[in-house]
């Protein structure tokens, strides 16, 4: 099994709101990360989980909150967006550790955005 | 910092042409580069990756290389078709901040017309 699921699909929220974005995967992986991306630009790093503890975070507002509950799922809570947060929201998972030599990311289709 | 620029931005072939997509990176110590293809509002499909101690991976009608030394890679696609079709992206695996982290490129949008 190479697959990353993310759930929902396609989120509407208003700014007041509060909702979850989950991701899963069962192939082992000990690295999972959130990234996000706008229309016509690359996906850009937001926050790297190592073996279930936060290792990066790329400077992101304190709305986006991610958590890792165990190996195989990650989440980001989100409280407060902004209409400009609007984007597709990518996971994607890894083996862990840097003496890995042959490593690759794998992807999951994404959560569609949409802050009013 | 590592930078990865992705040359053309957009490219559109007539279908059955052989292409080349471009990649360059700023900082040789990477531990591989990995091909993706996204279409519209979807996900990212890893297509190729390539270690960092090989010269090129093949899969059916992709062919990639790597020149650490130089900064590039290359994308090559043989007999190109209209499902071919996407935006195809870039990206350099390295240590950062003590994690195995991702830099893409910009991307080059490939349009095959039929």
């Amino acid at each position: 099994d190479t697959e990353v699921t993310q759930t929902p699909k396609h989120l509407v929220m208003g700014m007041t709101n509060k909702k979850s974005l989950k991701c899963e995967q069962h192939m082992g992986h000990r690295a999972m990360y959130w990234y996000k991306q706008k229309a016509k630009k690359p996906p850009e790093l937001m926050f790297v989980y190592s073996y279930e503890k936060l290792s990066i975070n790329e400077s992101v507002p304190s709305r986006f909150s991610p958590e890792c509950p165990n190996s195989s799922l990650l989440n980001l809570h989100l409280h407060a967006l902004q209409p400009e947060d609007s984007a597709l929201y990518l996971c994607a998972s890894s083996r862990a550790g840097l003496a890995v030599t042959y490593n690759e990311q794998f992807f999951g289709p994404g959560t569609r955005l949409t802050v009013l | 910092k590592q930078e990865v620029t992705q040359i053309p931005a957009a490219l559109s072939v007539p279908e059955g042409e052989n292409l080349v997509l471009n990649c360059s990176f700023t900082d040789s110590a990477i531990y591989n580069l990995q091909w993706f293809r996204q279409d519209p509002g979807k996900g990212l499909t890893s297509l190729l990756l390539i270690q960092s101690s090989q010269r090129e991976q093949t899969s059916g009608r992709l062919n990639a290389s790597l020149d650490k030394s130089s900064g590039r890679s290359t994308l090559y696609i043989a007999a190109s078709q209209p499902g071919d079709s996407a935006t195809y992206l870039c990206a350099v695996g390295y240590s950062g901040a003590g994690s195995y982290q991702l830099t893409f490129g910009k991307g080059t949008k490939l349009s095959v017309i039929p």
